[in-house]
């Protein structure tokens, strides 16, 4: 069964305003990470947080991550039209587990 | 350095028809795995390979074959297709060691299954 479950499944903002993303997890995990997906295309890997890590930034990206609750949130601020794009967490036990299990995903447009 | 490559990018089948899903990559990682992504369902794993001569089963394994007989290259095989098979896959591959466990994809294979 998918562990990653990310909320909304789909969301409408315009540009310049921040699109927040969250992802829920079931089981322990060594880190979580989030991926991008435009149309058509392959995923692309954007942030990880480890299992030790509260938050992390990139850019215009923030990730949180709490483990007593088996949450992420992805923010991204200042959207622009080309954030539009489906966004994936998915999460991996790491070291000798090599499976990452992926969420639904979240759909995100940003309208100009 | 061309990544992960796929082919073909789009395919279509007969039910009861066989056909292979290509994918190699050229950044010498050693795991290697497929994924299918349909709507609503996120991507789930069907194979993963850790290195030449191994591989395993993921999510959703049943109706698909795998081998690794280099490095480079991870075929998926479906030896009798069947509507249900109808999806995109992808092809992803990371290093065994060092880092965390961040994959690189390929563009995907869109198969429809008649």
């Amino acid at each position: 069964s998918q562990q990653g479950e990310e909320d909304p499944q789909a969301l409408s903002i315009q540009e310049g305003e921040n699109a927040t993303m969250n992802c829920s997890y079931k089981t322990s995990i060594n880190n979580l990470q989030w991926y991008r997906q435009n149309s058509g295309r392959g995923l692309v890997h954007l942030i990880l947080i480890r299992s030790n890590e509260r938050e992390k930034h990139s850019g215009r990206l923030r990730v949180t991550l709490d483990t007593s609750k088996k949450s992420s949130s992805l923010l991204i601020t200042a959207s622009r039209a080309a954030d539009t794009a489906s966004y994936f967490c998915a999460s991996g036990g790491g070291g000798s587990n090599y499976k990452l299990t992926f969420g639904k995903g979240t759909l995100l447009t940003v309208n100009p | 350095n061309a990544g992960v490559t796929q082919t073909p990018k789009f395919q279509v089948l007969k039910t009861g028809q066989s056909m292979t899903l290509q994918c190699a990559q050229d950044m010498n990682h050693e795991y290697m795995s497929w994924y299918r992504q349909d709507p609503g369902m996120g991507l789930r794993l069907i194979h993963y390979s850790v290195g030449a001569g191994i591989t395993d089963q993921g999510e959703v394994p049943n109706g698909y074959n795998v081998s690794r007989s280099t490095t480079e290259d991870f075929p998926l095989r479906l030896l009798s297709a069947a509507p249900s098979q109808t999806s995109v896959y992808f092809c992803a591959s990371r290093p065994r060691t060092g880092g965390a466990n961040v994959l690189t994809f390929g563009a995907g294979s869109r198969l429809t299954v008649l």
